[in-house]
């Protein structure tokens, strides 16, 4: 099966600045990388993929990186605002296998 | 909205209990995950099925049982019901098996279950 570590577990930056979480997988087979946003009260929501022919993904101020070699992958959030506070969570293609997640919070 | 329908959302009901959770897939998915989120915990992978089949089987409790069917909604039951058993519980939809290939995945609201 396929295993996901995710650090750090909580993480606090000062609105306007950048937050980096990341995570390393153990099935070198994986190929979909997805990164879900969980609101407090509300299910995950997909916000960011990338596929393994891809070495970054932008989206506004939303990016991942993947690094197939080393087997981890980043998610790059910049200019932090307080509606990014949330949990963050990796995932894994294999039994959809999600990180432990990471609690963001941006201070205002 | 997902276009992932849980029901019911919320469920009081005492130890020893039996219940049923109930998930409606987005039209034309034909994966269905079942997970559990403790307070502050992760989301557990329980169970996944795709279009009908048991796909893969995470830590699932023996008290715990699943099935998809014909019309692709699923069921997720869960028997003799204990204290640690109160979570959320969430299910989500995508239209590939997984495994490996694109699983783009949606999430419903998730049912609350509270044991007493």
């Amino acid at each position: 099966g396929e295993n996901v570590e995710q650090h750090p577990s909580t993480l606090s930056v000062q609105e306007g600045d950048s937050a980096v979480i990341k995570c390393t997988y153990s099935d070198s087979a994986s190929n979909y990388f997805p990164w879900y946003k969980q609101e407090l009260g509300k299910g995950p929501q997909l916000i960011i993929d990338i596929r393994s022919n891809v070495g970054e993904k932008k989206d506004q101020r939303i990016a991942v990186t993947l690094n197939k070699t080393a087997k981890h992958f980043s998610l790059h959030i910049t200019e932090t605002q307080p509606e990014d506070s949330a949990v963050y969570f990796c995932a894994a293609p294999y039994k959809l296998s999600f990180g432990a997640g990471t609690t963001v919070t941006v201070r205002a | 909205d997902s276009g992932v329908t849980q029901t019911p959302k919320h469920l009081i009901t005492a130890t020893g209990q039996r219940v049923t959770l109930r998930c409606s897939p987005r039209s034309g998915d034909l994966s269905v995950y079942w997970y559990q989120q403790s307070l502050d915990q992760g989301l557990q992978f329980l169970i996944q099925y795709y279009n009908g089949e048991e796909r893969a089987k995470g830590n699932i409790l023996e008290r715990f049982s699943a099935q998809q069917f014909p019309d692709l909604h699923s069921e997720l039951n869960l028997s003799s019901l204990e204290l640690g058993d109160s979570a959320l519980y969430f299910c989500a939809s995508s239209v590939g098996p997984g495994g490996g290939v694109n699983t783009e995945a949606f999430f419903g609201q998730g049912t609350r279950l509270t044991v007493v």
